[in-house]
């Protein structure tokens, strides 16, 4: 069974840093491209970032490019998302997905139950 | 970016009927669309990718068309779990959601 667990959220005030982190078991991690997709309390989905099975394609939304950097270990089979210079935009539930299977489509196919940044001084 | 627009942006429905959500791309998409569903608390599940393909374990009442700039996502017979926000996303480049169609069940 594919499970995908974030930890790390947490109350920082603005300016501050945070490193969330999501533990990754019942596939081959290595193998699979990982994201990061935030939600603001009450609103809708917004993506964050992406980094590849190899780590050789990184990419960001704009709103957080600059201040946020994606990394993984897949020896340890987990994702990270180090933010810096939070804003109180960046309050949100974050959830790391895995991309899609063997289809050859792109899209969000396993989620975590996410982990709640709160940006407040 | 390419923008997201769903329509309607909630909707009221009772069980058995049918249901069609439309979600309109800012340029075109080719069929690189995928519907979500979420629940209050709960991380979004994938339902359609490719926009039509059904993801494994989903019932077959839920099923989405279209290519280009316009899909939709219908559910044939809409049953008391249906109850939930969808979300269509794009994945022909950077990924963007629409903004959420919220259903209601009567």
């Amino acid at each position: 069974e594919v499970q995908l667990v974030e930890s790390g959220g947490g109350l920082v005030q603005p300016g501050g840093s945070l490193r969330l982190s999501c533990a990754a078991s019942g596939f081959i991690f290595s193998t699979y491209g990982m994201n990061w997709v935030r939600q603001a309390p009450g609103k809708g989905l917004e993506w964050v970032s992406y980094i590849s099975s190899s780590n050789n394609i990184i990419d960001y939304a704009d709103s957080v490019k600059g201040r946020f950097t994606i990394s993984r270990d897949n020896a340890k089979n987990s994702l990270y998302l180090q933010m810096n210079s939070l804003r109180d935009e960046d309050t949100a539930v974050y959830y790391c997905a895995r991309e899609g299977g063997s289809s050859g489509w792109n899209y969000f196919e396993y989620w975590g139950q996410g982990t709640l940044v709160t940006v407040s001084s | 970016d390419i923008q997201m627009t769903q329509s309607p942006s909630s909707l009221s429905a009772s069980v058995g009927d049918r249901v069609t959500i439309t979600c309109r791309a800012s340029q075109r998409i080719s069929s690189h669309l995928n519907w979500y569903q979420q629940k209050p608390g709960k991380a979004p599940k994938i339902l359609i990718y490719g926009a039509s393909s059904l993801q494994s374990g989903v019932p077959s009442t839920f099923s989405g068309s279209g290519s280009g700039t316009e899909f939709t996502l219908s559910i044939s017979s809409l049953q008391p779990e249906d109850s939930a926000t969808y979300y269509c996303q794009q994945s022909y480049s950077t990924p963007t959601f629409g903004q959420g169609t919220r259903l209601e069940i009567k």
